[in-house]
């Protein structure tokens, strides 16, 4: 059964720092593409960033550019998102998503979430 | 970016009705298009993708169509589980989510 876990949601002052995690199992990790989308109170889904098996090709939404870092370690099965000077518009859910297979990215499998809180 | 944009953003509906929700993108994407169902609290979970092709697993009272701009979700005859909040994603340039149709019991 395919399994995605995420932890290291929290509450952090705007301007920190937090990295989640997400750990993965039932499945060959090191053969799919990985993304994290969020989701704020209330509101949509948002993709956040996307990162291929071998960790080749990465890639970020415009609104986290330059502040998160998408990660993954295969030989531990999970996948990471490094977050650095956040923001309160940073608040949300954030889902790890596994991508179905192939070039097309769309999500057959979601973790369950985490929170992150923004807020001094 | 491509923007996408669903309607209704909210209806109410009775169960054994056929519901359909549209999904327009402001510019074509093939059929690079996915429907996901989201209930409170929960993570989503994926219907469709290519379009119209049914995710193993999901009742087939569920149906997608379109290409290009312009996209249908059909529900052919509502349960009460399908009550939740659903989703459209294009996939043909980036990835961007339509702003959710929340599907209320009437």
């Amino acid at each position: 059964e395919v399994q995605l876990v995420e932890s290291g949601g929290g509450l952090v002052k705007p301007g920190g720092s937090l990295r989640l995690s997400c750990a993965a199992s039932g499945f060959t990790f090191s053969s799919y593409s990985m993304n994290w989308v969020r989701q704020a109170p209330g509101k949509g889904l948002e993709w956040v960033s996307s990162i291929s098996s071998s960790s080749s090709y990465i890639y970020y939404a415009d609104s986290v550019k330059g502040r998160f870092t998408i990660s993954r370690d295969n030989a531990k099965n999970s996948l990471y998102l490094q977050m650095n000077s956040l923001r309160a518009e940073d608040t949300a859910v954030y889902y790890c998503a596994r991508v179905s297979g192939g070039d097309y990215v769309y999500f057959d499998y979601w973790g369950q979430g985490t929170l992150v809180t923004v807020s001094s | 970016a491509i923007r996408m944009t669903q309607s209704p953003s909210s209806f109410s509906a009775s169960t054994g009705d056929r519901v359909t929700i549209t999904c327009r993108a402001s510019q074509g994407i093939s059929s690079y298009l996915a429907w996901y169902q989201q209930k409170p609290g929960k993570a989503p979970k994926l219907l469709i993708y290519a379009a119209s092709t049914l995710q193993s697993g999901v009742p087939s009272r569920f149906s997608g169509s379109g290409s290009g701009t312009d996209f249908t979700l059909t529900i052919s005859c509502l349960q009460s589980e399908d009550f939740a909040t659903y989703y459209c994603q294009q996939y043909y340039s980036s990835i961007t989510f339509g702003q959710g149709t929340r599907l209320e019991i009437k």
